[in-house]
C-alpha cells in the first residue's frame, strides 16, 4: 500500500515562530487532507489538499502532486496550536475516502 | 461540527468478554469509518460502510466486526477483546465539502483491556 512519512516527528517553538511540516508519500493521490489533533484528542480537519495551495488565516498548505509531497505552514504559531498534525491520503475514487495516515509531527508552542 | 458522537467515551474490559462501541450521526451521512489509534502508527482503518448494510473492511480488520442496520449509527465489535486492542477508537463520516470528500471525526473511545 502507498506509504506516507511525515517530518520533522517532533517540533518546539517559542510563540510567533513559524513553521514548515512536510508530508512525503510514495505513489499518486487524488485526496489529501490534513488534520490537527490537540492535547485533549479531538481530530480537527484542516485542509482538504490534494493539489494547489490554500490558506485559512495563519495556516496555509501546499501540495506538488507530481512531486508526491505536501507542506503545511503555520506561521505566527500561537500555543493553541500545539498538538499533533497528521497528513493523509488516498488512492481510490475519492468518494469513499479511505484515508492512510502519516505518524504525525507533534508540535509544541511555548510562551 | 459534523454531530458525530461516540459512546462510551471509555471503557475498561477483560481479556475475552465481547465489547461494542457505538457511533452516532445526525446528519445522514452515507460514509462512515472506524479507526484505531496506537503510539507510532498514527490512525489506521478498521472498517468502513458506504450505506446501511454496506460494510467492507480496512487496513486492520481481523478481531473486529461492524454492522450498520441504520445510517445514522454504526457499530464496531470485538467478538472477544485481546490487550493488543487497547487503543483509541475514533469515528469519522465522510462529507463533500471544499471541492472533495473530507472526513469529520467524533471524539474517541478510549479502550482498555486487561
Amino acid at each position: 500500500g502507498i506509504q506516507v512519512e511525515q517530518s520533522p516527528p517532533d517540533l518546539i517553538l517559542q510563540e510567533g515562530a513559524n513553521s514548515t511540516l512536510r508530508c512525503n508519500f510514495s505513489d499518486s493521490v487524488n485526496n489529501l487532507q490534513w488534520f490537527h489533533q490537540n492535547p485533549w484528542g479531538q481530530l480537527i480537519n484542516l485542509f482538504y489538499i490534494p493539489s494547489g495551495t490554500k490558506q485559512n488565516g495563519r495556516l496555509s498548505a501546499t501540495t506538488v502532486a507530481t512531486e508526491r509531497y505536501s507542506l503545511l505552514y503555520i506561521s505566527s504559531s500561537q500555543t493553541t496550536d500545539s498538538g499533533v498534525y497528521f497528513c493523509a491520503v488516498e488512492q481510490g475514487s475519492g468518494t469513499a475516502s479511505k484515508l492512510t495516515f502519516g505518524t504525525g509531527t507533534r508540535l509544541q508552542v511555548t510562551l | 461540527d459534523a454531530g458525530i458522537t461516540q459512546s462510551p467515551r471509555h471503557k475498561v474490559t477483560e481479556t475475552g468478554t465481547p465489547v461494542t462501541l457505538r457511533c452516532h450521526q445526525t446528519e445522514n451521512h452515507r460514509y462512515m469509518y472506524w479507526y484505531r489509534q496506537d503510539p507510532g502508527h498514527g490512525l489506521r482503518l478498521i472498517h468502513y460502510s458506504y450505506g446501511v448494510k454496506d460494510t467492507d473492511k480496512g487496513e486492520v480488520s481481523d478481531g473486529y466486526s461492524v454492522s450498520r442496520s441504520k445510517t445514522e449509527d454504526f457499530l464496531l465489535t470485538l467478538e472477544s477483546a485481546t490487550s493488543s486492542q487497547t487503543s483509541v477508537y475514533f469515528c469519522a463520516i465522510s462529507d463533500y465539502h471544499r471541492g472533495g470528500y473530507e472526513q469529520y471525526f467524533g471524539p474517541g473511545t478510549r479502550l482498555t483491556v486487561t
